[in-house]
């Protein structure tokens, strides 16, 4: 079975800090996203990454940055935290072209 | 950019109804992917689709690829207490890295 492996569950930080959201696949695929899911709004998609080192903006970028030095590990980056950011976080990946797998997902709040 | 309307947006049944949800687009896709997602997880992958027409099942879950390749649906057949949670649906177009997410069903079953 696929495991898409995100490193916390709940995270509360305060406004201005340094966050990192970390997520592991170990499949061996290429293609790595993050999203974010807000009631009402559905998922947004806010960085994807098709290979190692390469990134793409998604839909909402703002905000955020992303890395991906290892092709198993896509790590999402918020340089300062806003409350506005307090969402439920899903990272993803898929084999190229392939079907998209998910993981359990980190519900951040910001204070 | 593409957008995929899913209907209902919300549905409350009694056990052991079926239920019948769709997603419809103006652009044609090439993949169908519906998603049930349990409150407070992620994701997780029901059922793929890949040819217009095709029709798959897995277990009591029916989906179909429409004809036009613009619109799925989505069959429940027997609903059980543990069906609760929401569904969404995703399409992709042609070998375009992103996939399309319908802002999902929110399925209430009543015992």
């Amino acid at each position: 079975d696929v495991k898409v492996t995100q490193s916390s569950r709940y995270l509360v930080k305060r406004t201005g800090e340094k966050v990192f959201l970390e997520c592991v696949q170990d499949m061996d695929h290429e293609n790595m996203f993050w999203y974010r899911q807000d009631p009402g709004l559905g998922l947004r998609l806010i960085y994807f990454s098709y290979d190692v080192k390469m990134k793409e903006k998604g839909d909402i970028p703002e905000g955020y940055s992303v890395s991906r030095e290892k092709k198993e590990r896509f790590s999402l980056i918020l340089e300062s935290a806003s409350t506005n950011q307090t969402s439920m976080y899903l990272c993803a990946s898929r084999k190229r072209g392939w079907k998209l797998f998910f993981g359990s997902g980190t519900q951040l709040s910001v204070l | 950019g593409q957008q995929l309307n899913q209907s209902p947006q919300s549905m409350f049944i009694q056990e052991g109804e079926d239920v019948s949800m769709n997603c419809t687009s103006s652009s044609i896709f090439n993949t169908w992917l519906w998603y049930k997602q349990d409150p407070g997880e992620g994701p997780v992958l029901l059922i793929a689709l890949y040819k217009a027409g095709e029709l798959t099942s897995n277990g009591r879950l029916t989906a179909q690829f429409g004809i036009t390749r613009k619109d799925s649906f989505l069959n429940i057949s027997a609903s059980i207490p543990s069906d609760v949670g929401i569904y969404f649906c995703a399409g992709q177009i042609g070998s375009n890295y992103k996939l399309t997410f319908g802002k999902g069903t929110l399925l209430t079953v009543n015992p």
